[in-house]
């Protein structure tokens, strides 16, 4: 069983539309929790952290719901600039960061 | 200032060379990480170092050497390399506690021919 897992995609959606990513980890010991995304041929990059409470920056909002060890990711108002692939992390402690297989986004005009 | 810094930024090698990777950050980061990426599949672990120290070898074949000279930089040594090599090098660097997030530089796209 794969530690962290992500919906495999890719996803194809037009501008405007809203999409859900979803994530799920095997360590219940799991101490914190990040989306980052990654243009074509360049590095990862951090979108956000994931707390338990929930948390939303402008069109980005991400869950944490730690019993069912399930992280989301949802994107309202897609725009041609979110087409990326967003990879779930999970730093399990310290210095182990697991990473998911990343769901790629194609945003359509 | 959340920058990482990768040198050269492309790498072609023949399967004979020996070559070096290099990366900074002045973060004041304790852990820094190298990552091998291939096409379409997520980084994968090679090596992370703690306060200087290797803490995590992910069983990486010996023709890639890391060190840390200090706590700002980390190179990887590269020799007698296999065409299977040839990937997107990543370093990254973190607080090394749980919590804090990772950075990642622009990485070296290495080819071996």
């Amino acid at each position: 069983r794969k530690e962290v897992e992500q919906d495999p995609g890719p996803f194809n959606v037009p501008e405007g539309a809203t999409v859900a990513f979803n994530c799920t980890y095997s360590n219940s010991a799991s101490q914190s929790f990040f989306w980052y995304r990654q243009d074509c041929r360049k590095e990862p990059k951090l979108l956000m952290s994931v707390y338990s409470s929930g948390n939303e920056d402008g069109r980005f909002t991400a869950q944490l719901n730690r019993a069912s060890q399930y992280i989301s990711l949802l994107i309202r108002d897609s725009k041609l600039s979110d087409s990326a692939t967003y990879l779930c992390v999970v730093n399990e402690y310290g210095q182990n960061f697991v990473f998911g297989p990343g769901t790629r986004l194609s945003v359509l005009p | 200032d959340t920058e990482v810094t990768q040198t050269p930024k492309h790498l072609v090698m023949g399967m004979t060379n020996k070559k070096s990777l290099k990366c900074e950050q002045h973060m004041g980061h304790r852990a820094m990480y190298w990552y091998k990426q291939k096409a379409k599949k997520p980084p994968e672990l090679m090596f992370v170092y703690s306060y200087e120290k290797l803490s995590i070898n992910e069983s990486v074949p010996s023709r890639f050497s890391p060190e840390c000279p200090n706590s700002s930089l980390l190179n990887l040594h590269l020799h007698a390399l296999q065409p299977e090599d040839s990937a997107l090098y990543l370093c990254a660097s973190s607080q090394g506690r749980s919590g804090y997030e990772q950075y990642f530089g622009p990485g070296t796209r290495l080819t071996v021919t």
